[in-house]
Order: structure tokens, then C-alpha cells, then sequence
């Protein structure tokens, strides 16, 4: 069954810290693998999107690193903000385009100052 | 803000009616996907249209149904509501069709359905 888990469920931390969010993912065939920032009550906004081939990605202070091996991928936030306070959803795309992409439940993270 | 407009923004409603969401892509985008999300769950795709046509469908219930029209805007229709379909409903675009998968999906704040 195509899954996506992230963990953990939920973590908080201090303004100015770095954190790491974990994804595994069991979909196949891959396509490509998508973190989204969730504010509450908003629509997700793309971070990242990377295929196969891609290791590493990043986009200002989010990096997010991608094992096709072992099928996992972390999203590092750096030098945390308090606009960093989101829900962080993994996203599998399978390959070929079935229709579906699959959704991780996501990992609230709490920046507090 | 991504482009992509749903309406409406809130609805409170009770069992058994019929409700309405609205969606209107981006400039350009032919693609239009319909994801429910209840509460603290992750997003569960419902449907897919492209320039009009049906693509994709996923765990959208027989009481549902969307369409898009010609002019690229969508709409999804909710009946014989439960309480279980208390949920943001999404709405997100994207210039490609599904087979090509990598398209960037931009999505709307999301219409809040509460079936009382």
C-alpha cells in the first residue's frame, strides 16, 4: 500500500534553533517527493520538489534531503522564526501520473520565542 | 498569494442539505484538484479535472461530484450532507495535466464546511 509517515507528530522549539522533520514513504513507482508549509486554517505552500536523482534541495533556510534508497526524506529548518510555526507535509508523487498524489499527515512544529 | 480563488470561504450548514464550493485557477492553469481535509488528517484527494475533462478520481463519495466548466473554473457539489463531511474542503491548480507529474500544485485557502 502506498504510504507516507512522517515524524514526529508534533515538536516545539525555540526561536533560533534548527530542527529536522522526518519523512518515509513506501510509494511506487516514484516520481517525486514535495514538502509544503501548512499555516493554519490555509492552503499548503510548495517548499521543495525533488526527483529521483536529486539528493538535496533548499530553499532559504529549509533544506530538505532525499534517499531514494531507503526511501526517506528530512526537511532541516535552520535559524527557526516564529512564522516557521506551520504544519510541514511530505507529498509522494507516483510516477506515470495515476492521479494521486500521496500525503504524508504532516508535522505541526511550534517556534516559540 | 497562489492565484487560486475559492469561494466560499466559510458555510455552516445542516444534515442532509446540499452544498456548493467554487474554485477559480490560476491564470493559465488547466488543471484543477479537489482535496478534503478534516480535521488534524492529512489531505485526501477527491477528484481531477483537465481543460474540462476528467482525469483522475480518488476517495470522492457518490453524494459528491465537481465538474469544470469552460471558462477553467470548477465546482464541487456536496449532498445529503453528514456530519463526517465537516471538513476544509481545497481546491489547487497547476499548467499540466497529471501524466506530467512534476508540475508545481498552487493551492486555495480552502472553503470551511461545519454540517451541523
Amino acid at each position: 500500500k502506498n504510504q507516507v509517515e512522517q515524524s514526529p507528530q508534533s515538536l516545539i522549539i525555540l526561536e533560533g534553533k534548527n530542527c529536522t522533520l522526518q519523512c518515509n514513504y513506501t510509494v511506487s513507482p516514484f516520481s517525486n517527493l514535495r514538502w509544503y508549509k501548512q499555516d493554519t486554517g490555509r492552503g499548503p505552500v510548495s517548499l521543495t520538489i525533488m526527483t529521483f536523482s536529486e539528493n538535496t534541495k533548499s530553499n532559504g533556510r529549509y533544506t530538505a534531503t532525499l534517499d531514494a534508497d531507503t526511501k526517506q526524506s528530512s526537511l532541516h529548518i535552520t535559524a527557526s522564526q516564529l512564522s516557521d510555526s506551520a504544519s510541514y507535509i511530505c507529498v509522494v508523487s507516483l510516477l506515470g501520473g495515476q492521479g494521486n498524489l500521496i500525503f504524508g499527515k504532516g508535522t505541526k512544529l511550534s517556534v516559540k520565542p | 498569494d497562489s492565484g487560486v480563488t475559492q469561494t466560499p470561504k466559510h458555510l455552516i450548514t445542516a444534515t442532509g442539505q446540499r452544498v456548493t464550493l467554487r474554485c477559480s485557477p490560476r491564470s493559465g492553469d488547466l488543471s484543477v484538484y479537489w482535496y478534503q481535509q478534516s480535521l488534524d488528517q492529512g489531505l485526501q484527494f477527491l477528484i481531477q479535472y483537465y481543460n474540462g475533462e476528467e482525469r483522475a478520481k480518488g476517495n470522492i463519495l457518490e453524494r459528491f461530484s465537481a465538474q469544470q466548466f469552460p471558462d477553467l473554473h470548477s465546482e464541487l457539489n456536496l449532498s445529503s450532507l453528514e456530519l463526517g463531511d465537516s471538513a476544509l474542503y481545497f481546491c489547487a491548480s497547476s499548467v499540466l495535466s497529471w501524466g506530467a507529474n512534476t508540475g508545481e500544485l498552487f493551492f486555495g485557502e480552502g472553503s470551511r464546511l461545519t454540517v451541523l
